[in-house]
C-alpha cells in the first residue's frame, strides 16, 4: 500500500532556531500534501494545504512566515518552523494522497518537536 | 466550513464485547468519511472509510455506517481484542482527494482483558 514517510521523528531545537520536517511519498506521486499539528490528547488541526509547483495554502490563523512550505517535487514536501519557541513544540504530522488515485489519504509517522 | 463531532470521547469496552463510535457532520455537501486509529506516538492509520453513495461497508470485525440524511456516520468494531486499544478519529471531506479532511475531537477505546 501506500507509504508516506516523514523525518525526522522526533527533534529536540532550542529556541529561535529553525527545523525542516520532511514528508515523501515512497511509493506514488503526490500533487497535494496536507500538515496537521496535534497537541497532546486532543484534535489533528491542519495547518496547511501544500500544493507541487505553488504557494501553500494555510488555514486561518496560521503564520505563513513561521511555517514555511515547500513542495519541490511531486514526492516531497518539507515543513520548516522558523524561529522556534517553546509554544511550537508539538506533533507535526504530514499527510498525503495519490494523484488520480482511488485511495484514501495516507499518513506520516509524525514528529515529536521539543523547543527549549 | 465543515464541523465534525464525534462521541464519546473515551469508551472502555470488555474483550470480545463490540464498541460504536458515532460522528456527525454540519456540511451536507461532504462525501468522503475515513475512520483512523493513532496510537501513541505514532501517525493516524487509515482502517476502513466510505463513501456517500454507499450506507454501510465492513471488513472483517470493522463496519462503517452512513446516514446521509441525519448527517451522521458510526464505526462498528465486534469481537474487540486488547490490540484494539487506541485513539480512533472520524473525519469528513467534501470532495474526496482534492479537499482537506475535517477531523472529530477523537475516542480513547480501552480493551479490558
Amino acid at each position: 500500500g501506500a507509504v508516506v514517510s516523514q523525518h525526522p521523528s522526533w527533534v529536540i531545537c532550542k529556541s529561535g532556531t529553525s527545523v525542516k520536517i520532511e514528508c515523501r511519498s515512497l511509493d506514488f506521486q503526490a500533487t497535494t500534501m496536507f500538515w496537521y499539528r496535534q497537541f497532546p490528547k486532543q484534535s489533528l488541526m491542519l495547518m496547511a494545504t501544500s500544493n507541487e509547483g505553488s504557494k501553500a495554502t494555510y488555514e486561518q490563523g496560521v503564520e505563513k512566515d513561521k511555517f514555511l512550505i515547500n513542495h519541490a517535487s511531486l514526492t516531497l514536501s518539507t515543513l520548516t518552523v522558523t524561529s522556534a519557541h517553546p509554544e511550537d513544540s508539538s506533533f507535526y504530522i504530514c499527510s498525503a494522497r495519490e494523484t488520480g488515485g482511488n485511495a484514501g489519504y495516507t499518513f506520516g509517522s509524525g514528529t515529536r518537536l521539543t523547543v527549549v | 466550513g465543515e464541523n465534525v463531532e464525534q462521541h464519546p470521547s473515551t469508551l472502555s469496552v470488555q474483550e470480545g464485547d463490540s464498541a460504536v463510535i458515532k460522528c456527525t457532520y454540519s456540511d451536507s455537501a461532504s462525501n468522503y468519511f475515513p475512520w483512523y486509529k493513532q496510537e501513541l506516538g505514532k501517525g493516524p492509520q487509515l482502517i476502513i472509510d466510505i463513501r456517500s453513495n454507499v450506507g454501510e461497508k465492513k471488513d472483517q470485525r470493522i463496519a462503517v455506517t452512513l446516514n446521509k440524511t441525519a448527517k451522521h456516520f458510526s464505526l462498528h468494531i465486534t469481537e474487540t481484542q486488547p490490540e484494539d486499544s487506541a485513539v480512533y478519529f472520524c473525519a469528513a471531506s467534501m470532495n474526496f482527494g482534492n479537499e482537506k479532511l475535517t477531523f472529530g475531537t477523537g475516542t480513547r477505546l480501552t480493551i479490558i482483558p
